[in-house]
């Protein structure tokens, strides 16, 4: 069983304020990275596919990195709105195996 | 489109019986995985079924079961219930289990009295 980390576990921001949490995966074997928003109620929404060193990716506000190498994802939010308030969700892919390991989410609180 | 549609939503049973869930892909989605999410775990893998092959099952007993039908859609089983299986069951089809982004449903939350 593979070890994904996600921090930090949760966090509270202020309307207008910019975050970023970290995703933390085994470097070695590394297929693929995904991150999924969560929202109370709702089902997981993918936002990045992300599969090479170096990709950056970019949604509207929300934007990730990926290192393969080290094994890390930061995924960035800027000006954070009430909106963002959801789990976000990093998921890793080995290539040794069709299965995704999912971290525990980091749960973000946006306060008017 | 149509996303992916579980069913039943919501179901309430007890310790020994047996359950089945029942997931309907998105339209061309030929890979379809199961996991298991209970309070304070991440999502766990169960299983991945793609044209009707399991293609890779998680570190659950053998009580868990799933299979895959020619039209793509899946049905998960569990065995003999157990109190710890309560959880949220989600189901989430993808083009490509990897390199396409998995899309989910809302889930079956799942009792066990």
């Amino acid at each position: 069983i593979l070890n994904v980390e996600q921090s930090p576990q949760s966090l509270h921001v202020q309307e207008g304020d910019s975050t970023n949490f970290t995703c933390s995966f085994p470097s070695s074997n590394f297929y693929a990275l995904h991150w999924y928003r969560w929202e109370t109620a709702k089902s997981p929404e993918a936002l990045f596919v992300m599969t090479l060193n170096g990709d950056e990716k970019k949604k509207g506000r929300i934007s990730a990195t990926l290192n393969t190498k080290e094994g890390y994802s930061y995924l960035y939010i800027k000006g954070s709105q009430p909106e963002d308030s959801a789990t976000y969700l990093c998921a890793f892919g080995v290539n040794t195996g069709n299965q995704f390991y999912f971290g525990t989410g980091t749960s973000l609180t946006v306060i008017p | 489109k149509a996303g992916v549609t579980q069913t039943p939503r919501y179901l309430i049973k007890t310790r020994g019986q047996q359950v089945t869930l029942s997931c309907s892909p998105i339209s061309g989605h030929r890979s379809v995985s199961w996991y298991q999410q209970t309070p304070g775990q991440g999502l766990q893998f169960l299983f991945e079924y793609f044209s009707e092959t399991q293609r890779n099952k998680g570190n659950f007993p053998g009580r868990f079961s799933g299979r895959q039908f020619s039209n793509s859609r899946s049905e998960m089983n569990v065995s003999t219930l157990e109190l710890g299986d309560s959880a949220l069951y989600l189901c989430a089809s993808s083009r490509d289990s990897f390199l396409a982004p998995q899309h989910f449903g809302d889930g079956t939350r799942l009792s066990i009295l």
